[in-house]
């Protein structure tokens, strides 16, 4: 399969603990986005890399949450000290251009 | 910031019936509108787009228009079969293409 992957597929956590998500682009993609979607809504931008280089966040990225793409690769997203209202899906996509390719998601539930 | 309205919320229809969707935009800038599927538990799916070019745009049941001058584009879903049911997407990219969603349309396909 080469689409975008995501790591884990769902994390269940205590409130205050921190988590950390991996996405794994399609391998020739450039450009890569993390989303956040909560249920029966659609996905919220969050972040945006061009290759390593982290060009934009949303408000929505509290000083809880930090993102990294060290290679200009695989990117992790980390919440540190968890609350409830961080449970959502988190999704990650890829692009070369314009057209977004999704990742399956990582579904958080913060207990 | 870019806004997108998405119509119906949500649409049973008949199997073998047509499905229409559609989403108005304010962002005059726009020029690349897709369309996404969700399945439950999965990412959102790239079904089909459409660039500023062309008015409409058919890949075998699937088709979208677009009416620049009325800033709406819409989805449209030929005999309509069980594996249709999902939520569709539409969404406009924004400065860095981070897409902005439409609220998403839940449609079911009655058998």
């Amino acid at each position: 399969d080469t689409g975008v992957s995501q790591d884990p597929r769902h994390k269940i956590t205590k409130r205050g603990q921190n988590v950390t998500f991996r996405c794994d682009p399609i391998s020739e993609h450039n450009r890569l986005y993390w989303y956040r979607q909560t249920l029966g809504q659609g996905p919220e931008f969050l972040t945006y890399f061009q290759n390593e280089a982290q060009l934009e966040k949303s408000r929505l990225l509290s000083d809880r949450f930090s993102a990294e793409r060290p290679k200009g690769s695989f990117s992790t997203l980390e919440i540190q000290r968890t609350e409830q209202g961080d449970s959502a899906m988190y999704l990650c996509a890829s692009s070369l251009a314009e057209t977004q390719y999704f990742g399956p998601g990582t579904r958080l539930l913060v207990l | 910031g870019e806004n997108v309205e998405q119509h119906p919320s949500t649409l049973s229809v008949q199997e073998g019936d047509s499905a229409v969707i559609k989403c108005t935009y304010s962002d005059s800038a726009s020029n690349y509108f897709p369309w996404y599927k969700q399945e439950l538990g999965k990412g959102p799916q790239l079904i089909i787009d459409i660039r500023s070019n062309v008015g409409e745009k058919k890949d075998q049941r699937i088709a979208v228009t677009l009416n620049k001058t009325a800033k709406h584009f819409s989805l449209h879903i030929t005999e309509t079969q069980p594996e249709d049911s999902a939520v569709y997407f539409c969404a406009l990219p924004k400065a860095g293409n981070m897409l902005t969603f439409g609220g998403g349309t839940r449609l079911m396909v009655k058998p």
